[in-house]
């Protein structure tokens, strides 16, 4: 099994640009969150989807962030323009069932903005 | 609104000694999730625990749940150097309807 896939692995963007994060879940997981790691500190939830219906999106910047999962499988979060506190480990989770056999985490993407 | 606290945040153990790391929810769950991290690397699942009086091990680490206290323990014995890293407790709810809270972490320095 593959694990959750995220790419790229590193991003170095100049402020004001755009920047684009995929995620690929574990087959069969219908749960799909991105959480964003600061560093130092614990990963804090951006936007969750059951299926497709994004259903827990209050920590979403809504006014530069957007986020899709296309038939319920994989997902892209965008960021249009880059701030410089953008700066971030983005991380992919799936989990079935709600969590209940666990969460699996992605490798993240380690975004700088200069 | 669920809150997750951890402590210490940061840990200087010798090798071979033993320890144990707090971690404290605020709002009743029997759901509760750590992990381990290294540095530059994603979250690896340590223990899922869900119910109260839970217990798990492997290897050194041992972790325990008690939702009545909503603390959850984890317990390190006679550390060695590849425990170092920063470690994470996670809590949802009940409902599944909630995401993970993390806890800020703590993190984990076993020195000779």
């Amino acid at each position: 099994e593959a694990g959750v896939v995220q790419s790229p692995r590193y991003k170095i963007i100049e402020k004001k640009q755009p920047v684009a994060f995929w995620c690929n879940p574990i087959s069969g997981h219908n749960t799909l969150y991105w959480y964003r790691q600061n560093l130092g500190q614990g990963p804090e939830l951006l936007i969750r989807y059951e299926n497709e219906e994004a259903v827990d999106d209050s920590q979403l910047p809504k006014d530069r962030f957007s986020a899709e999962r296309l038939k319920g499988v994989d997902s892209t979060l965008k960021i249009q323009p880059a701030e410089l506190g953008d700066s971030a480990v983005y991380l992919c989770a799936s989990s079935y069932n709600r969590g209940m056999d666990g969460y699996t985490f992605g490798s993240g993407t380690r975004l700088t903005v200069v | 609104e669920l809150k997750v606290e951890q402590n210490p945040l940061f840990l200087s153990m010798q090798e071979e000694k033993n320890y144990t790391i707090y971690c404290n929810y605020s709002t009743t769950s029997d759901r509760l999730y750590w992990y381990r991290q290294d540095p530059g690397k994603s979250l690896e699942s340590l223990f899922v625990l869900l119910s109260n009086g839970a217990v798990k091990q492997e290897g050194r680490l041992m972790a325990s749940l008690d939702t009545k206290a909503r603390l959850s323990t984890l317990h390190i014995t006679a550390a060695v150097h590849d425990l170092s890293a920063t470690y994470f407790c996670a809590v949802d709810m009940n409902t599944g309807n909630t995401p993970l809270v993390f806890g800020k972490g703590t993190r984990l320095s076993v020195i000779a």
